[in-house]
């Protein structure tokens, strides 16, 4: 089975502060998207990523950056925590182009006080 | 611009009946592929369905099967024999299509959210 796991289950940060997401995948796949959900809003893309050091905005990218530096692992920064991103994180991998389903992990619920 | 729209916010049904979410898609693309995820309370998003859009056939796992009318750029998900496990937030979802050599994205729908009553 696909195993996608995010670094934290629960995060409170302050305002201002730098914030890091960890997700890991352990099968391989060459895609990694982070999404962030809101109620009523469904969820949305913020980055995604085909390839080891590859990136490309999605949906919502403003006010965060990501980081591929090994296959396995894709990080998203909140370079200046605000209120606004209190969310719901989710990450998920994908094998292939096009890609079938998306694998997700369990979500970080951050909240920026 | 393509579009997942979900109109039924939340939905009842009891336990072993069956039921139907709707969700109907906007694209101009002849080559999409149509999902369904469930989110129950602890988070995860589970895969349940996939329908190609060159697929004759309903797409069918266990007790999940696929209602797509292409004309109608419907896709509505069917849950046969509701169990109270099924309690959950549904997504509807669409893989877009892909330009120069990056993969597809999803773009989901807003999600209903199913009770199934005893």
């Amino acid at each position: 089975d696909v195993k996608v796991t995010q670094s934290s289950r629960y995060l409170v940060k302050r305002t201002g502060e730098k914030v890091f997401l960890e997700c890991v995948q352990d099968m391989d796949h060459e895609n990694m998207f982070w999404y962030r959900q809101d109620p009523g809003l469904g969820l949305r893309l913020i980055y995604f990523s085909y390839d080891v050091k590859m990136k490309e905005k999605g949906d919502i990218p403003e006010g965060y950056s990501v980081s591929r530096e090994k296959k396995e692992r894709f990080s998203l920064i909140l370079e200046s925590a605000s209120t606004n991103q209190t969310s719901m994180y989710l990450c998920a991998s994908s094998l292939g182009r096009p890609a079938r389903e998306q694998y997700f992990g369990p979500g970080t619920r951050l909240t920026v006080t | 611009a393509q579009k997942i729209t979900q109109t039924q916010p939340g939905m009842f049904v009891q336990e072993k009946e069956a039921v139907t979410l709707d969700c109907t898609y906007d694209t101009s693309d002849q080559s999409y592929g149509l999902f369904w995820y469930k989110q129950p309370s602890s988070g995860e998003m589970i895969f349940l369905i996939y329908q190609g859009s060159y697929d004759e056939q309903n797409a069918t796992e266990g007790r999940y099967s696929l209602n797509f009318q292409k004309a109608r750029k419907s896709a509505n998900l069917v849950i046969s024999a509701s169990q109270l496990g099924d309690s959950a937030m549904y997504f509807c979802a669409m893989r877009e299509r892909a330009y120069g050599g990056a993969t597809n994205k999803l773009i989901f729908g807003t999600g209903t959210l199913l009770a199934v009553q005893p």
